[in-house]
């Protein structure tokens, strides 16, 4: 089964620095990766998916950036964050080949911007 | 595009009370469904999915789930609840052929001993 590596667990960063979040995927190829944000009370926001090397595709205009430059690699990325970027933030993948739709989850990355 | 309602954001219980969560969605076409569990501290990870045939599903740890066409809803079930189901529970649903899925705001399960 598909093991998903994120890191760090924990972030506190000062409004204006740079961001750069790490998902690394194990036990499967090709997999189409995703990042999302997780609001208290408002579910998995979808930012970013990938479905291969260097192909991401942007679900909502804000702050942040995404890059996959590896098949099991997935990017979040900020050049200035501001306090609206604090949140859980989570990784995620799937391997279509073998269960569509289905998704492997993070442990996620808590932001703290202040 | 598609949205996901679940109903009951906070749903507190005691031990061996039944629990329902709700779980309604838009798209009216072929549909791919799902509930998700996050337990305290733990990964987000897959409590059971419906994709066809039977449209009552059997999931991990004594969960059910009922896909009823007509009323847009997947609705997840136990009949008996314990301490350790204490989570937070999100409906997701596929929608119209596409790999990515819409999920609901999620709810919060605390289950009393």
């Amino acid at each position: 089964s598909q093991t998903i590596h994120q890191w760090p667990a924990t972030l506190v960063q000062p409004v204006g620095s740079p961001l750069s979040l790490e998902c690394t995927v194990e036990g499967t190829s090709n997999p189409n990766l995703y990042w999302y944000r997780q609001a208290a009370g408002r579910g998995l926001q979808l930012l970013f998916y990938s479905v291969g090397i260097g192909q991401i595709s942007s679900e909502v205009p804000q702050n942040l950036s995404a890059s996959r430059p590896q098949d099991r690699q997935f990017i979040l990325s900020s050049k200035k964050l501001l306090l609206s970027d604090s949140g859980f933030y989570l990784c995620a993948a799937e391997d279509p080949a073998i269960a569509k739709n289905i998704q492997y989850f993070g442990a996620g990355t808590r932001l703290s911007v202040l | 595009a598609q949205s996901v309602s679940q109903h009951n954001h906070h749903v507190i219980l005691s031990e061996a009370a039944s629990l329902e969560l709700g779980c309604n969605y838009s798209y009216g076409g072929t549909v791919n469904l799902f509930w998700y569990v996050q337990y305290p501290g733990q990964h987000l990870q897959l409590l059971l999915k419906y994709f066809s045939g039977d449209p009552l599903v059997k999931g991990i740890k004594g969960f059910e789930a009922e896909f009823i066409k007509s009323k847009f809803s997947f609705n997840l079930r136990k009949p008996s609840v314990q301490w350790s189901d204490t989570a937070e529970y999100f409906c997701a649903v596929a929608s119209g052929g596409s790999y990515i899925p819409t999920f609901g705001r999620g709810t919060s399960l605390i289950v009393h001993p």
